[in-house]
C-alpha cells in the first residue's frame, strides 16, 4: 500500500538556522504531495503541496519540490523563527480517492531563540 | 469564520463507558473523515463519510462508529471504550466534486482521550 516516511525527530535548531526535514513515499502512480503543520494544541494546517512531478510547493518561507525520480518531497526552510516551532507532517493522496491523505509519522520542530 | 469544531477537547473516561466526540463543520463540505494521531505513527484514518448517510471504513475502524444524518455533523461514537483508544483525534472535512474529495482538507482542533 501507499506509505510515507519522514526524517526521525525530534529536531533543534537555533533561530537563523537552515531547515531540511526529509520525506519519501512509495505509492503506485503519481500521487498529490503535501506538508501540514501543527501548532502546540492546534489542529493541522495545509502549509503546502505540489500535483505533479517537479511542481514546487511554497508558503511562509518554506518550499518543497515533488522529485518523481527520487519519490520525495523534502521541506526547506532558508532561516526558521522561533514561531515555526511545530510538528510537520507530509502526507500524500490520490486525486478522487475517497480514502484521502497517507500521513508520515510527523517531526518535531524546535527553535530556540 | 470557516471552521471545523470538535467537542469535547479533552475527555478523561473509564474502560466500556460509552462516549460521543462531536464534529460540525460551517463550510458546507460533504467530505469528512475523522483520524486518531498516535506518538510515531502519524494521523491513521478512522471513518470516513463521503456525503449525508455515506460512511465507510478507513484503516483502523475497529472499536468505532459514525454516523452522518446532516451534512455538518459528523459524531465519533466509542461504544466500549478500551484503552488501547487513548489518543488524539482529528476530524477534517473538505469539498467533493463529481471526482471525488478535493484535496486540501480542513481539520479541527482535536479531542483528546485518555481510557482508564
Amino acid at each position: 500500500g501507499d506509505s510515507v516516511t519522514q526524517m526521525e525527530g525530534p529536531v533543534t535548531l537555533s533561530e537563523e538556522a537552515f531547515l531540511t526535514i526529509n520525506c519519501t513515499y512509495t505509492a503506485t502512480g503519481y500521487p498529490s504531495l503535501f506538508w501540514y503543520v501543527q501548532y502546540p494544541g492546534e489542529g493541522l494546517q495545509l502549509l503546502l503541496k505540489a500535483t505533479k512531478a517537479d511542481d514546487k510547493g511554497s508558503n511562509k518561507g518554506f518550499e518543497a519540490t515533488y522529485r518523481k525520480e527520487t519519490t520525495s518531497f523534502h521541506l526547506e526552510k532558508g532561516s526558521v523563527q522561533v514561531s515555526d516551532s511545530a510538528v510537520y507532517f507530509c502526507a500524500l493522496c490520490f486525486s478522487g480517492s475517497a480514502r484521502q491523505l497517507t500521513f508520515g509519522s510527523g517531526t518535531q520542530l524546535t527553535v530556540l531563540p | 469564520e470557516a471552521q471545523v469544531t470538535q467537542n469535547p477537547r479533552y475527555l478523561i473516561t473509564v474502560t466500556g463507558k460509552k462516549l460521543t466526540v462531536t464534529c460540525s463543520q460551517n463550510m458546507n463540505h460533504e467530505y469528512m473523515s475523522w483520524y486518531r494521531q498516535d506518538p510515531g505513527l502519524g494521523l491513521r484514518q478512522i471513518y470516513y463519510s463521503m456525503n449525508v448517510e455515506v460512511t465507510d471504513k478507513g484503516d483502523v475502524p475497529e472499536g468505532y462508529k459514525v454516523s452522518r444524518k446532516e451534512k455538518r455533523n459528523f459524531p465519533l461514537i466509542l461504544e466500549s471504550p478500551s484503552p488501547n483508544q487513548t489518543s488524539l483525534y482529528f476530524c477534517a472535512s473538505s469539498l467533493s466534486n463529481s471526482k471525488g474529495p478535493q484535496e486540501t482538507q480542513y481539520f479541527g482542533p482535536g479531542t483528546r482521550l485518555l481510557v482508564l
